[in-house]
């Protein structure tokens, strides 16, 4: 079946550390890979995404995400975390033809420390 | 980027009222529109699939007559909840497909049922 995994539910960095979030996916055609930030009671906004190229792919806010199709992976990298980071992060997976329905991951939840 | 608007963003109701929630893509035509619910903490679920000028696709376990869908221009989807229960209270979020097939979220409509 198709899934998507996000193993870290919360994650707590201090802020200017790295962060990494991972996202892991089950999918048998050929992914467009998405992240996506939401802060509480809001929709959703793109960050970056992977469609085909470069498997390094360079988003807004400093993020990047590496796409690794050997680990079935697409880890959300950011090399120093601002207090304003603090959100909820999803992971989103659809196929490269159909009917370009989203499977999301299960969120991480991120807090920044001062 | 492609603007998706969401109309109203927060609505309380009555239980056994219906609501209505427009979704409307504000720059662009979509033929396909997507409505998803979220409950608190946790992550999206893809509820139905919305067409312009046919009937929606529902994902399994969601009540096609409880929720009701109108795609009927390429730039406006409705959802209705019908006879509101507090069950039904959630974070609903539409999003919109473009022509190089890539989705845009609206900002979500918070129901809260009483």
């Amino acid at each position: 079946a198709q899934s998507v995994t996000q193993p870290d539910i919360h994650i707590t960095v201090s802020e200017g550390a790295s962060l990494e979030l991972r996202c892991n996916y089950s999918y048998g055609a050929t992914p467009y890979l998405f992240w996506y930030v939401q802060s509480p009671g809001q929709g959703l906004q793109l960050l970056l995404k992977y469609f085909s190229g470069d498997t390094l792919v360079q988003g807004i806010k400093g993020f990047e995400a590496e796409f690794k199709r050997s680990q079935s992976s697409f880890n959300l990298r950011k090399p120093s975390v601002h207090w304003s980071d603090a959100a909820e992060y999803f992971c989103a997976v659809t196929t490269t033809s159909g009917t370009y329905k989203y499977i999301f991951g299960t969120g991480t939840r991120l807090k920044v420390l001062a | 980027g492609a603007v998706v608007s969401q109309h109203p963003s927060r609505v309380i109701c009555k239980s056994g009222t219906s609501v209505k929630i427009e979704c409307r893509s504000l720059d662009f035509q979509a033929t396909t529109m997507f409505w998803y619910r979220q409950f608190p903490k946790q992550s999206l679920m893809l509820m139905a699939t919305s067409n312009e000028g046919s009937k929606a696709t529902y994902e399994q376990g969601v009540e096609k007559d409880k929720f009701l869908i109108n795609h009927a221009s390429l730039t406006l989807s409705t959802l209705t909840v019908t006879s509101a229960h507090p069950e039904d209270s959630s974070f609903y979020i539409c999003s919109a497909v473009t022509s190089n097939n890539e989705q845009f979220f609206g900002p979500g409509t918070r129901l809260t049922v009483l």
